[in-house]
């Protein structure tokens, strides 16, 4: 049973375009979420994050929103550039403190 | 300041076999985290430790298990091993403590044959 979902296994968008990427959650128990970067032959990177208590989070080029009432997490990248190519992960903590990823999303970003 | 270290990277043995993994958190962590990670299934969670003391168990079954010691390293160990053990397994480590972001190693590639 998927408590995280991340419905678009691709995308693809042009550079300095914006990308967005979705993620749905079942668990109204969750407190904090998270978004991950992985490249081939790498472990996650953490990249940005936003407690339950707000609905969006800036850093730079990358923004999370969060829509409790749908139990949806976005990530927005402006403008996207070719190294942002990488699977996404979202992730969602539980009151246990324990993490549920979803199964990622591969964003290509094209020159 | 080290990342997560995780050995060994890659790793093949066959059915019926155990192995143990290895991971050294960042200094200062004291929980350390392992995922297993298949094509299109995301991260799934197999436990947590924190402070030599299994805090968090995912849903695997009992082949599957770990410990930490008391300088923060862990293992975990897979016994009876099957052709769906093949994974990547990740750990992440973090402090423990609330709005802590998990900083993952690179993992470790097992290919059971």
């Amino acid at each position: 049973d998927q408590q995280v979902k991340q419905n678009s296994p691709s995308l693809s968008v042009q550079e300095g375009r914006i990308s967005i990427l979705n993620c749905d959650y079942t668990n109204s128990m969750f407190d904090y979420f998270l978004w991950y970067k992985k490249y081939p032959a790498e472990g996650p990177t953490f990249l940005i994050s936003i407690s339950s208590i707000k609905d969006k989070n800036e850093d730079g080029r990358f923004t999370v929103f969060l829509n409790k009432s749908a139990k949806h997490l976005s990530l927005h990248i402006v403008p996207s550039q070719p190294g942002d190519s990488a699977v996404y992960f979202c992730a969602a903590r539980d009151n246990f403190n324990k993490f549920y990823f979803g199964s990622g999303t591969k964003l290509n970003v094209k020159p | 300041k080290a990342g997560v270290t995780q050995t060994p990277r890659y790793l093949i043995k066959t059915r019926g076999q155990q192995v143990t993994l290895s991971c050294s958190p960042i200094s200062g962590h004291r929980s350390v985290s392992w995922y297993q990670q298949t094509p299109g299934q995301g991260l799934q969670f197999l436990f947590e430790y924190f402070s030599e003391t299994q805090r968090n168990k995912g849903n695997f079954p009992g082949r599957f298990s770990g410990r930490q010691f008391s300088n923060s390293r862990s293992e975990m160990n897979v016994s009876t091993l099957e052709l769906g053990d093949s994974a990547l397994y990740l750990c992440a480590s973090s402090r423990g403590g609330a709005d802590e972001t998990q900083y993952f190693g690179p993992g470790t590639r097992l290919l059971v044959l």
